[in-house]
């Protein structure tokens, strides 16, 4: 089974700095989510990654695919407290179901 | 347009107890998956309908179960309540099947196991 490793596992940084939150796969990745969830709430869909070395953005939030498929890095630009809440990425599984598996998380705290 | 919907948002059980938990999807999309969010973890599937038809099942017991109905709402049962089943339980509503573009999470619903 595939098996997602999400590296820091908390991360705690001052409004204004920049960061990066990293997602290591076991096995090659077809479909790379990445969302974010304020505790306790809903998953909100951020990005979506498809193609080796692809790479989006939205505004201060920028995600990447590695060309070998097997890892993604978010990267946040001058963070801001709207930015706090648990990072989570997802690799997409298919077959007779679309099932997400996800990695265990990354706590953003972004302090004044 | 309102989003996927789950109810209650918080309830309380005690061990050994049943309980139902409610989705309804977004108007138009037929599928549906549950998942399964212990504290301090990434949510864990459990189910996924499209069309009224079991399209999978994760690694849980058999005292989980689900349904979905022709309106395409859906619930999931949880018989004989362990603590261990405390967690938030998230649904997730799409239009097709094949690819988690375009899933839509809800809030969830807040489980305690006493």
């Amino acid at each position: 089974s595939q098996e997602l490793e999400q590296s820091p596992q908390s991360l705690i940084v001052q409004e204004g700095k920049n960061l990066t939150i990293n997602c290591t796969s076991s096995k090659t990745l077809y479909g790379l989510y990445w969302y974010k969830q304020k505790y306790g709430e809903g998953l909100i869909f951020l990005m979506m990654l498809q193609k080796g070395g692809e790479e989006k953005s939205h505004e201060k939030i920028t995600a990447k695919l590695d060309e070998k498929k097997q890892q993604s890095s978010l990267h946040i630009t001058a963070s801001q407290p709207s930015h706090a809440g648990i990072y989570l990425c997802g690799a997409l599984n298919t077959g007779t179901a679309s099932k997400l598996t996800f990695g265990t998380g990354t706590r953003l705290q972004v302090t004044l | 347009d309102a989003g996927v919907t789950q109810s209650p948002t918080h309830l309380i059980k005690t061990r050994g107890q049943q309980v139902t938990l409610r989705c309804s999807p977004i108007s138009g999309h037929k599928s549906v998956s549950w998942y399964q969010q212990v504290l301090g973890q990434g949510p864990q599937f459990i189910f996924q309908y499209y069309e009224k038809e079991e399209r999978g099942r994760g690694n849980f017991p058999d005292r989980f179960s689900a349904r979905q109905f022709p309106n395409y709402s859906s619930e999931l049962n949880v018989n004989a309540l362990l603590l261990g089943d405390s967690a938030l339980y998230l649904c997730a509503s799409s239009t097709i099947f094949r690819t988690a573009y375009g899933y839509t999470f809800g809030s969830g619903t807040r489980l305690t196991v006493v």
